[in-house]
């Protein structure tokens, strides 16, 4: 049963232009909402998050959108950058299924900018 | 800047050899937690400690067992690897519960 989905495995964007990566979720215990950015051969990192009071959040080059009632949220990059290249990691923090507040992740998106 | 270390980084281990993975932190964070992750499965929590004195098991803590041995050192031990254990492993540490965690580089470890 997974809590967090990232649909789209693999997403190739042309360096300049947006890159728009998406997660579905399907616990409604879920209140905080967050994206890992990881490169090959390193430990994820935090990018950017969202609480459930809020329906956008933007820092910098890097927005998040959460649409509570269609359980979604996507990630906006603009522009878009080489270096941006990585796999992203959906995360959405709450009470499990099982019972216990966790910390649950999407299976990742692999983003490749293009210059 | 150390941040979380995670020892060793690669690891090749027989089935049924026991070992131990190493984590430190030295950002006086309270909770660590250890995640394996698997070509198409994202991240999977195996075992975390809330505080120091405390663990609790994830989603996948069969095969495992951990040990919060001080504020800054929380480890891993397989007893007797199997090749279903073949991962990328990652501690994690936050101060925040579930809010931003903070990851170690990885050990890389295959059971043959």
């Amino acid at each position: 049963d997974q809590q967090v989905k990232q649909n789209s495995p693999s997403l190739s964007v042309q360096e300049g232009r947006i890159s728009i990566l998406n997660c579905d979720y399907t616990n409604s215990m879920f209140d905080y909402f967050l994206w890992y950015k990881k490169y090959p051969a390193e430990g994820p990192t935090f990018l950017i998050s969202i609480s459930s009071i809020k329906d956008k959040n933007e820092d910098g080059r890097f927005t998040v959108f959460l649409n509570k009632s269609a359980k979604h949220l996507s990630l906006h990059i603009v522009p878009s950058q080489p270096g941006d290249s990585a796999v992203y990691f959906c995360a959405a923090s709450g009470l499990s299924g099982a019972g216990s507040y966790q910390l649950t992740f999407g299976k990742g998106t692999k983003l490749s900018v293009i210059p | 800047n150390a941040g979380v270390t995670q020892t060793p980084k690669f690891q090749v281990l027989k089935t049924g050899q026991s070992m131990t993975l190493q984590c430190a932190q030295d950002m006086n964070h309270n909770s660590m937690y250890w995640y394996r992750q698997d070509p198409g499965m994202g991240l999977r929590l195996i075992y975390y400690s809330a505080s120091e004195g405390t663990t609790d098991k994830g989603e996948v803590p069969n095969g495992y067992n951990v040990s919060r041995l001080n504020k800054r050192e929380f480890s891993l031990r397989l007893e007797s690897a199997a090749p279903s254990q073949t991962s990328v492993y990652f501690c994690a540490s936050s101060n925040r519960g579930w809010e931003k965690l903070f990851f170690g580089s990885g050990t890389q470890l295959s059971v043959l």
